[in-house]
């Protein structure tokens, strides 16, 4: 079956250090990868996507991801965090990329940045 | 101007209720989905209609029976509930394969 692991639960880091997210999925045949972030007691805000085109995408709070298909990776990635970013943060995947394709979820990773 | 409404945002019932969560989106979207968030966070797709047809069914129990009267709204129904379906219920809806979530229904069955 197709599944997306995010490798780590949890994430801690001090403010202004960089952080990676790590995020795989299972097959390497056509994807759509997103990249959500959950506020405590908010719903889901899509954070960057990678349809198609260039392999690095950013979205406009200074993180990026790079989609690696040779290892089926999607890395969230920050050289330096805020106290804002602390969230959770969600890896999901569109396989066939059908116009209505299914979001499969990753655990999730619950960033925690101290001060 | 919110892009998914949900309601209500907080529902709290007891076992055994029949109860209703409504989804509204005004982006003009022609998919919309329910998906739900258990007590580990973790987010499970539950159904998809596309103007207003089912097209995901992903092996929910018959006690749950999505209903979409046009394509911007798509409500869900829950019979018989039960203390698992203590959850957040999460609708979204789709463009071009990027979805955008409402703000969520915490269900909470006693």
């Amino acid at each position: 079956a197709q599944s997306v692991t995010q490798l780590d639960s949890q994430v801690p880091v001090f403010e202004e250090a960089p952080v990676e997210l790590r995020c795989n999925y299972s097959s390497s045949v056509s994807v759509y990868l997103f990249w959500y972030v959950q506020y405590p007691n908010q719903g889901l805000q899509l954070l960057l996507k990678y349809l198609s085109g260039s392999t690095l995408v950013e979205s406009i709070n200074g993180f990026e991801a790079e989609f690696n298909k040779s290892q089926t990776s999607f890395h969230l990635r920050k050289p330096s965090v805020h106290i804002s970013d602390t969230a959770e943060y969600f890896c999901a995947v569109i396989w066939g990329g059908t116009s209505y394709g299914k979001l499969t979820f990753g655990q999730g990773t619950i960033l925690t940045v101290h001060p | 101007d919110t892009a998914v409404s949900q309601t209500p945002k907080y529902l709290v019932t007891q076992m055994g209720n029949d109860k209703s969560i409504k989804c509204e989106q005004n982006l003009g979207h022609d998919t919309m989905y329910w998906y739900k968030q258990d007590s580990k966070k973790f987010l499970k797709i539950m159904f998809s209609y596309n103007n207003k047809e089912l097209i995901i069914n992903e092996t929910v129990p018959n006690r749950f029976s999505p209903k979409s009267p046009d394509k911007a709204h798509l409500n869900l129904h829950i019979n018989s509930l039960e203390l698992g379906d203590s959850a957040v219920y999460f609708c979204a809806s789709s463009h071009h394969n990027e979805q955008f979530f409402g703000p969520g229904t915490r269900l909470t069955v006693l």
